[in-house]
């Protein structure tokens, strides 16, 4: 099935640090959403973003709904140990609960 | 957010017996629910959609004899792996949206499937 495009594919940072990572699309979505998974757990939503420009936190998250409506962004600021883990983004379309997954984006934070 | 439940976390079968996996949505009713499949460092591949009071939809290469998907309310869904065999392993997930046509899905806990 189709996958959406990452990157990047993983990232080594120190605690404090910001991160940012972003998912592109060859074709549009009308949902935009961004789930964070710890191992051997399932994915945890963490925003969702519903139109095109919008820009919307989840306290040190904060992630942006591209203007084309092919690509999306997550920023987390002043990264903790616990932002450990694996970030997925997930394009989605109105009147269809079917989602379309990202390749993941794995964050190691260096002590 | 919204609770899904899973059952079980971890299994372990042998090969050639069959597995049935709960998907349980805890605090709302799904008409629609999905089973993920995710193999290590990857991303999750959406196997089939199941739909209550009615035949789930399979996607693409995925054997629908194998992985028997039963909606038989609007809070449980559950796939059997039938005849399971070493390449079933894998980390099984369910998905389940508060409301309908809602794509805010929340996940479950995920089942470790290991075939010996």
């Amino acid at each position: 099935g189709q996958q959406l495009n990452q990157s990047p594919q993983s990232m080594f940072i120190q605690e404090g640090e910001d991160v940012s990572m972003n998912c592109t699309s060859s074709s549009i979505f009308n949902t935009w959403l961004w789930y964070k998974q710890d191992p051997g757990e399932g994915p945890v939503l963490l925003i969702a973003l519903y139109k095109a420009g919008e820009l919307t936190s989840n306290g040190r998250l904060t992630a942006q709904f591209g203007t084309t409506r092919k690509d999306s962004f997550l920023n987390i600021s002043a990264s903790i140990p616990s932002d450990v883990g694996i970030y997925f983004c997930a394009g989605g379309d109105f009147g269809n609960e079917k989602l379309t997954f990202g390749t993941g984006t794995r964050l190691t934070i260096i002590p | 957010g919204a609770v899904v439940s899973q059952h079980p976390s971890r299994v372990i079968c042998k090969s050639g017996t069959s597995v049935k996996i709960e998907c349980r949505s805890l605090d709302f009713q799904a008409t629609t629910m999905f089973w993920y499949r995710q193999f290590p460092k990857q991303s999750l591949m959406l196997m089939a959609t199941s739909n209550e009071g009615s035949k789930a939809t399979y996607e693409q290469g995925v054997e629908k004899d194998k992985f028997l998907i039963n909606h038989a309310s609007l809070t449980l869904s559950t796939l059997t792996v039938t005849s399971a065999h070493p390449e079933d392993s894998s980390f099984y997930i369910c998905s389940a949206s508060r409301q309908l046509m809602n794509t805010e899905a929340f996940f479950g806990q995920g089942t470790r499937l290991t075939v010996v």
